[in-house]
């Protein structure tokens, strides 16, 4: 069956380090992949898209990578700092045109002062 | 950017009680709106794909006649839990896809509403 796993239920990331989030997935072919941030309570946020012939993609102090091969994508986000602090999401798209995403369980990442 | 409105965002009810939430594009017109569903510290599950001027789709194991889903307009669609019970408290939140303009394709969340049962 298909599978999302986001590998960390949460982690804690010093301010001003490099915080590092994975999303594997199993039985899938995405299009697209997105990460997205959620805030507890709220709705989630879209935050970027990369598509299977993209290698990377970066905004601001943000940049997601996608290995097809691997099956995998790595969300970085440069100079942390505590406002970062949230869930972060990702979810895939299977097909070109499909806008139904599947989501994983996310990682909740906390910047420490 | 654009904005999608949920409301309510909280609501609490009795049990067999009916709940409509309402999703609105406030500055977009959708076509598509999608209902998902998340559980604490769980994923969001898609529910439905609500398409305008016709029925929805479910996403198996989803029961249409529990959660009627109506998109009556290009701006509205509304989710409602018929016959509430404690296992359907839960976040509801919805998704909109702009379908003109320079937001074309994009997919929009709202800030979802808290079902509560007791």
């Amino acid at each position: 069956s298909q599978k999302i796993e986001q590998n960390s239920e949460a982690l804690n990331i010093q301010e001003g380090k490099t915080a590092t989030l994975t999303c594997n997935y199993t039985n899938y072919s995405p299009a697209y992949l997105q990460w997205y941030r959620q805030d507890p309570g709220r709705g989630p946020v879209f935050l970027l898209l990369i598509r299977e012939n993209e290698k990377e993609k970066r905004k601001e102090r943000l940049k997601v990578t996608f290995d097809t091969t691997l099956k995998q994508s790595l969300f970085h986000i440069t100079a942390s700092q505590p406002a970062d602090s949230a869930t972060y999401l990702c979810a895939l798209t299977s097909g070109a045109g499909s806008y139904q995403l599947t989501f994983g369980k996310g990682t909740k990442l906390s910047v420490i002062p | 950017g654009a904005v999608v409105s949920q409301h309510p965002s909280r609501v609490i009810c009795k049990s067999g009680t009916s709940v409509k939430i309402e999703c609105r594009s406030l500055d977009f017109q959708a076509t598509t709106m999608f209902w998902y569903r998340q559980f604490p510290k769980q994923s969001l599950m898609l529910m439905a794909t609500s398409n305008e001027g016709s029925k929805a789709t479910y996403e198996q194991g989803v029961e249409k006649d529990k959660f009627l889903i109506n998109h009556a307009s290009l701006t509205l669609s509304t989710l409602t839990v018929t016959s509430a019970h404690p296992e359907d408290s839960s976040f509801y939140i919805c998704s909109a896809r702009a379908i003109a303009g320079g937001m074309a394709g994009e997919l929009f969340f709202g800030e979802g509403s808290r079902l509560t049962v007791l």
